[in-house]
């Protein structure tokens, strides 16, 4: 079973560029996360997705931050203009159940290094 | 807000050493408990979880037990292998009106030298 791709692996960009993160969940599977993680620190919920609608972005900077899961499968999560804390490693993470107590499936993360 | 606080690391162990890495949790509702880990240049995966209060979850040779007396889900193992050297993650579920995800703790270092 194919486990969730994200791309790209790497970023460097200079603060007030543009920059877009891409997931590929497993197939089937309804729910999706994207999750911001600082170095040092846990996971930090950045929105949910069920199928193609968005069932939570409270936690989400709409000011600079934009995501969205066309055809509810793939998803781009995108940040227009990077600032320098938002330097991270973003995750995305998928479940086929509704969020509660499922195992969620990660992928390898996005490293963002925002200079 | 719900959240998991744990132990802070880095912690450094002997191989066959005994693991406790401290988890508690905020007591609000009914949550699910779980402990995630991440090997380095991987993603988070889950080690094991426990859905309600008593339960045991287990993987590995790793366990922790739901105390809700003690709002507590420590991990633990009796004897660490060089391949257990990853972070660990506590986690619980939370509710955020029709939406259910996982909050999670800061994370702990564990290295296990040979």
């Amino acid at each position: 079973e194919a486990g969730v791709a994200q791309s790209p692996r790497y970023k460097i960009i200079e603060k007030r560029q543009s920059v877009a993160f891409w997931c590929n969940p497993i197939s089937g599977h309804a729910t999706l996360y994207w999750y911001q993680q600082i170095l040092g620190q846990g996971p930090k919920l950045l929105i949910q997705f069920q199928n193609n609608g968005v069932v939570d972005d409270s936690q989400l900077p709409k000011d600079r931050f934009s995501a969205e899961r066309l055809k509810g499968v793939d998803s781009t999560l995108k940040i227009q203009p990077a600032k320098l804390e938002d330097s991270a490693v973003y995750l995305c993470a998928s479940t086929s159940g509704t969020g509660g107590s499922e195992k969620l499936f990660f992928g390898s993360g996005t490293q963002l290094s925002v200079l | 807000g719900d959240s998991v606080t744990q132990m802070e690391g880095p912690v450094t162990l002997s191989e066959e050493a005994f693991l406790t890495i401290n988890c508690t949790y905020t007591a609000t509702g009914y949550p699910s408990l779980f402990w995630y880990v991440q090997y380095p240049g991987e993603g988070l995966q889950l080690l094991l979880k426990a859905t309600k209060a008593d339960d045991k979850g287990s993987n590995k040779g790793f366990e922790a037990t739901y105390r809700k007396e003690t709002t507590s889900f420590h991990l633990e193992k009796g004897s660490v292998q060089v391949s257990d050297s990853a972070v660990y993650f506590c986690a619980r579920t939370i509710s955020s009106g029709s939406a259910r995800q996982l909050t999670f703790g800061s994370g702990t270092q564990l290295t296990v030298l040979p």
